[in-house]
């Protein structure tokens, strides 16, 4: 079943921060996050893995609270590339992502 | 390139003719996966190999869909008798992870845009 992100859409101003919500009705094992430009391939964020853990890369970081099966993407200060359509992708069974439908993120000067 | 190639990057083609998509993965990568991706949308898993190995073809919307992976590298997707309704991008992601949990990244690649006229 798809997860749910939310919002669908976000529009900022550079410098500010952003939460992407990611959740699911199915016990996950990991969740993974990656940003597609449009036109482009979508480009690998991180994984996390069940255990609740938070990773961060750059001024973006993600949590995974298992028991809630929800993920979420913080981005810090954003700045104009981080703009761009940001996917989860929940495992609930062997090497089988199911993904999102994608939150739509614009940065403005 | 050390990345996912996929070819051709655009194909158009006429309703009822038959396409054939190519995906050619980072060399050594285990698992190569297919999607489909409308637009707005996220990609939708269509089918999974390990190496030759088709272990998952479940999101083949028909079997006009047929994928293989001969040799356990370059992996084509074809599709027949094409329909409006196939027009989207086509996107392959390579991984080093094989069964089990995925503790490994999906390296996508730019995808094959695919206009049924």
């Amino acid at each position: 079943q798809q997860p749910v992100q939310s919002p669908q859409a976000v529009i900022l101003r550079e410098g500010e921060d952003a939460v992407i919500n990611c959740s699911s009705s199915k016990a996950l094992y990991s969740v993974h996050w990656y940003r597609q430009k449009h036109g482009e391939a979508p480009v690998f964020l991180m994984i996390l893995l069940k255990g609740g853990e938070q990773k961060g890369h750059e001024k973006i970081s993600a949590s995974f609270n298992e028991k809630k099966q929800q993920s979420s993407l913080y981005l810090t200060a954003s700045q104009l590339s981080y703009s761009g359509t940001y996917f989860c992708g929940t495992e609930d069974s062997n090497y089988q992502l199911i993904w999102g439908a994608g939150t739509k993120l614009i940065i403005k000067p | 390139g050390a990345g996912v190639s996929q070819s051709p990057r655009y194909k158009v083609a006429k309703r009822g003719q038959d396409v054939a998509l190519r995906c050619d993965p980072i060399s050594g990568h285990v698992s190569l996966f297919w999607y489909q991706q409308a637009l707005g949308q996220g990609p939708e898993f269509l089918t999974y190999f390990q190496n030759e190995a088709q272990l998952d073809k479940s999101g083949l919307p028909s079997d006009r869909f047929f994928a293989e992976r001969p040799e356990g590298s370059v992996s084509t997707l074809k599709i027949q008798r094409t329909q409006q309704e196939d027009s989207a991008v086509y996107l392959c992601a390579s991984s080093s992870s094989g069964a089990g949990y995925s503790n490994q990244p999906q390296h996508f690649g730019d995808g094959t845009r695919l206009s049924i006229l």
